[in-house]
């Protein structure tokens, strides 16, 4: 049974950076077209997906915020990070780490953590 | 603005039958890449409900089915209960952002 966790802060300030970890298990990097990203959700709005690396590090951003998004993974350690710059009040959501499938879709997901921007 | 269109809100009463649907464009549904959709209900994580148009994962019952249409897509849910009061999503790939893009969302009610 995949399961993915995130953890991080609950409240970051303005203009500081979030930096999130997804720690997973029970499912292998090494297949192609597997990956694991990241998708966010505002209070009482819609899904957004932000980034997602591959089973072989190629790594895909949103573009609308891919100047302020870094994701990266040690398999090692069964973790992926993700890092986003310039956080702002608007960036103010639940955060998911998922697990995404050669065919495109999100299988499994972790609870979420939600992360307030507020000074 | 989601790149994917649902309707906001749909609702039934128990026992009826409701469709969700999901409009993209030429560089994501219309270009052949799947569709999925998910559940999410209140407080909750998503859950993948149907995955390339029309697979139901091991677990979701039959009452949920998918379809598509050109550059559409839809979710059908026959025999409404309860507890399918939920938000649905669809979600898709688009190669003019080269990332997933998911749907506004549609909140079902069952009446």
């Amino acid at each position: 049974q995949i399961t993915l966790k995130e953890s991080g802060p609950t409240l970051v300030k303005p203009t500081q950076t979030l930096t999130l970890t997804c720690t997973f298990s029970e499912f292998s990097f090494s297949i192609t077209g597997v990956g694991v990203g990241w998708i966010r959700q505002p209070p009482g709005k819609a899904l957004e997906w932000l980034t997602l690396i591959y089973w072989d590090d190629d790594k895909r951003y949103s573009p609308s915020l891919k100047s302020r998004l870094t994701i990266t993974k040690d398999t090692s350690k069964n973790q992926v990070v993700l890092t986003m710059t310039n956080m702002d009040p608007v960036d103010t959501a639940t955060y998911y780490c998922a697990h995404r499938r050669s065919d495109g879709s999100w299988d499994r997901w972790g609870q979420g953590t939600l992360v307030s921007v507020s000074s | 603005q989601s790149v994917l269109t649902q309707p906001p809100s749909v609702s039934g009463a128990p026992g009826q039958r409701v469709t969700i649907s999901c409009t993209g464009s030429s560089s994501n549904i219309g270009a052949g890449y799947d569709v999925h959709w998910y559940q999410q209900l209140p407080g909750t994580a998503p859950k993948l409900l149907i995955y390339g148009y029309i697979n139901r994962p091991s677990g979701v019952p039959d009452r949920f089915s998918g379809s598509k249409s050109g550059t559409s897509a839809s979710l059908a849910i026959s025999g409404l209960q309860a507890e399918d009061e939920a938000d649905y999503y669809c979600q898709s790939y688009d190669s003019s952002l080269s990332g997933s893009v998911f749907g506004g969302g549609t909140k079902l009610t069952v009446l």
